[in-house]
């Protein structure tokens, strides 16, 4: 069965400084990854996907996230980061099974504490 | 609708008692999945629906949730005979034909 894991519980960085929040995967078979934000009693909000193509892949609010085959990590990553970018961040996989649909198994998720 | 709707927005309820909660996907959307979210963690799947067929309710974590979508539109997920274990964030997701989610706010059930 896929996963994902995101091994930092919390990230901390300061306004203005490069963030990153890491994720590995493990599948069967090529990756869909995703990630999402979700912002205080607010559902998730899509971030950015990499089904194929391009290893580094940019989406909403100058996120961008790179996939490392070799090291099976998906890191999201911003070059500068605004207080307003504090939340909680979840990376995800899509199970590939004939009847999953477009079903996705979530890591624990990695809270983003960006100060001032 | 713009977004997925889901109601209520909070719920209290007493544990032994039954709740329903709602979701109204993204008009057209073929595809609703439910998922449970407790604090500080991960949305957990519980169940997915392609139209009206229920295809997977692997994530269902006992014989008390239930989940319907009869016309192939709204669903409701049913918990019997609540308990403390079941307070979470219930999140319901629609998609289309491509790959990406898109999430309500969800419904934040107490059992007292």
């Amino acid at each position: 069965a896929q996963s994902v894991a995101q091994p930092e519980d919390q990230v901390n960085v300061a306004e203005g400084n490069p963030l990153t929040v890491k994720c590995t995967y493990s599948v069967s078979g090529n990756p869909y990854l995703f990630w999402y934000v979700q912002y205080p009693n607010r559902g998730l909000q899509f971030l950015l996907k990499y089904i194929t193509g391009d290893n580094l892949v940019k989406g909403s609010y100058g996120f961008e996230a790179e996939f490392n085959k070799s090291q099976t990590s998906f890191h999201l990553k911003k070059p500068s980061a605004l207080v307003s970018d504090s939340a909680l961040y979840f990376c995800a996989v899509r199970d590939m099974g004939r009847a999953a649909g477009n079903k996705l198994t979530f890591g624990g998720g990695t809270r983003v504490l960006v100060k001032p | 609708g713009a977004g997925v709707s889901q109601s209520p927005r909070y719920k209290v309820a007493k544990r032994g008692q039954d709740v329903a909660l709602r979701c109204d996907p993204i008009s057209g959307h073929v595809s609703l999945f439910w998922y449970q979210q407790a604090l500080g963690q991960g949305p957990e799947f519980l169940t997915y629906f392609q139209n009206e067929a229920q295809l997977d309710k692997s994530g269902l974590p006992s014989d008390r949730f239930f989940a319907e979508r009869p016309e192939g539109s709204v669903s409701t997920l049913k918990i019997q005979r609540t308990q403390q274990e079941d307070s979470a964030v219930y999140l319901c997701a629609s998609s289309s034909r491509q790959t990406i989610l898109f999430f309500g706010s969800g419904t934040q059930l107490s059992v007292l």
